[in-house]
């Protein structure tokens, strides 16, 4: 099974709301990603989870909060968001964290489309 | 942080025709990938080139590589309409982290 799956695929909410995206590998990967994207832009990093502690942060504002709760699940917890907030925000992972000489690629999900009003 | 930059930003050729899609990066890596992505999707890979090596295939598919000019390229041959989507290459320049580049729009029309 070579496939990540992320619920829901589209995401309405109110800037008081709090949700969560969920993310999901049975890959045995040991590296878990999330990404946010705008529309005709590249993929930016938000956090990187390795063997299940987070290893970065890219300075994501504390509204968006991740947690791994095992090696197969990654959610992204939401809270207290802004229209700009709005994007595609896609999970990936891979073997074990990409960098070095062992580089792996990385499977992604379809997303989670996200809508802040 | 932006590492890489594509050119060009969008591009549009008939069927059959080959495509061609160029990456510029900024420091030193240890291997470049290349991701199509289609419309509001997800990512999937496609090749990964690693630095001591100066051209990939894999089916229609030819990567290069230059270190010392810090380009690659993307061929993409005999292209389909399905070949439709973004391109985007991603370098490994941080630990734990895949840089990508600003992405080409490829357009392929029947």
């Amino acid at each position: 099974d070579t496939e990540v799956t992320q619920t829901p695929k589209h995401l309405v909410m109110g800037m008081t709301n709090k949700k969560s995206l969920k993310c999901e590998q049975h890959m045995g990967h040991r590296a878990m990603y999330w990404y946010k994207q705008k529309a005709k832009k590249p993929p930016e990093l938000m956090f990187v989870y390795s063997y299940e502690k987070l290893s970065i942060n890219e300075s994501v504002p504390s509204r968006f909060s991740p947690e791994c709760p095992n090696s197969s699940l990654l959610n992204l917890h939401l809270h207290a968001l802004q229209p700009e907030d709005s994007a595609l925000y896609l999970c990936a992972s891979s073997q074990t964290p990409t960098g070095g000489h062992r580089s792996y690629e990385q499977y992604f999900g379809p997303g989670t489309r996200l809508t802040v009003t | 942080s932006q590492q890489g930059e594509e050119d060009p930003q969008a591009l549009s050729i008939q069927e059959g025709e080959n495509a061609t899609m160029n990456c510029s990066y900024k420091t030193s890596i240890n291997n470049l990938q290349w991701y199509r992505q289609n419309s509001g999707r997800g990512l999937v890979h496609l090749i990964l080139i690693r630095s001591n090596e100066r051209e990939k295939h894999s089916g229609r598919l030819r990567v290069t590589l230059d270190t010392s000019k810090k380009s690659s390229s993307l061929l993409i041959t005999a292209s389909r309409a399905a070949d439709t989507a973004s391109y985007f290459c991603a370098t490994d320049a941080e630990t734990d982290k895949l840089i990508f580049g600003t992405g080409t729009r490829l357009q392929v029309f029947p």
